[in-house]
């Protein structure tokens, strides 16, 4: 079974400055993985998502993440964090079978001070 | 517009009563739904899949007769929260997949029990 770990809680940034949010897969193969956003008492938005087409992956809002096979990672990162980017970010993977099911970890609260 | 729907967005009610909770996909027909519950400063917790014209597929841990789940067309799943009572105080996720290969999400339901 597939499996991620969000090595960050918490992270904090100035507003401006870049965005790192780590994930690491565990896996016999090729996940896919999404990178999710949810800001208080709202719903999940998807923020980007890799199907092995290309490594480098663009989401929406100026994030994008890599998946780099050799380090197992899938981090999420933006060049200039803006006051709106504080939100809770989930990196999850495709589990394997039938439904299709997403099981979320812990994820990581960012924050974003002036 | 919101691509999977829920409703109601908050609902407030006594113990010992039933509450159902609609998730709607409004431009897409969902063979599958997956209904998630979230505590306070918590991640999202699979509770079950909810399959149209068949029984739903609980997580272990889930009780089946309290969570019911009932997806009778292609495009709306319920749950119903039976016998309520204040532990199962919580927000509740709904979501399903798209055309396109992207898992959306319902706004949520926040649930609060008396």
């Amino acid at each position: 079974a597939q499996s991620v770990t969000q090595l960050d809680s918490h992270v904090s940034v100035s507003e401006g400055t870049p965005v790192l949010l780590r994930c690491n897969y565990s896996s016999s193969y090729s996940p896919s993985l999404f990178w999710y956003v949810q800001h208080p008492n709202k719903g999940l938005q998807l923020l980007l998502k890799y199907t092995s087409a290309a490594t480098l992956v663009k989401g929406i809002n100026g994030f994008e993440a890599e998946f780099k096979k050799s380090e197992t990672s899938f981090h999420l990162t933006k060049p200039s964090a803006h006051m709106s980017d504080a939100a809770e970010y989930f990196c999850v993977p495709l589990e394997d079978g039938g439904y299709n099911k997403l099981i979320f970890g812990a994820g990581t609260r960012l924050a974003v001070h002036p | 517009g919101a691509v999977v729907s829920q409703h109601p967005s908050r609902v407030i009610c006594k113990s010992g009563t039933s509450v159902k909770i609609e998730c709607r996909s409004l431009d897409f027909q969902a063979t599958t739904m997956f209904w998630y519950r979230q505590f306070p400063k918590q991640s999202l917790m699979l509770m079950a899949t909810s399959n149209e014209g068949s029984k739903a597929t609980y997580e272990q841990g889930v009780e089946k007769d309290k969570f019911l789940i009932n997806h009778a067309s292609l495009t709306l799943s319920t749950l119903t929260v039976t016998s309520a009572h204040p532990e199962d105080s919580s927000f509740y996720i709904c979501s399903a997949w798209g055309d396109g290969g992207e898992l959306f999400f319902g706004e949520g339901s926040r649930l609060t029990v008396l």
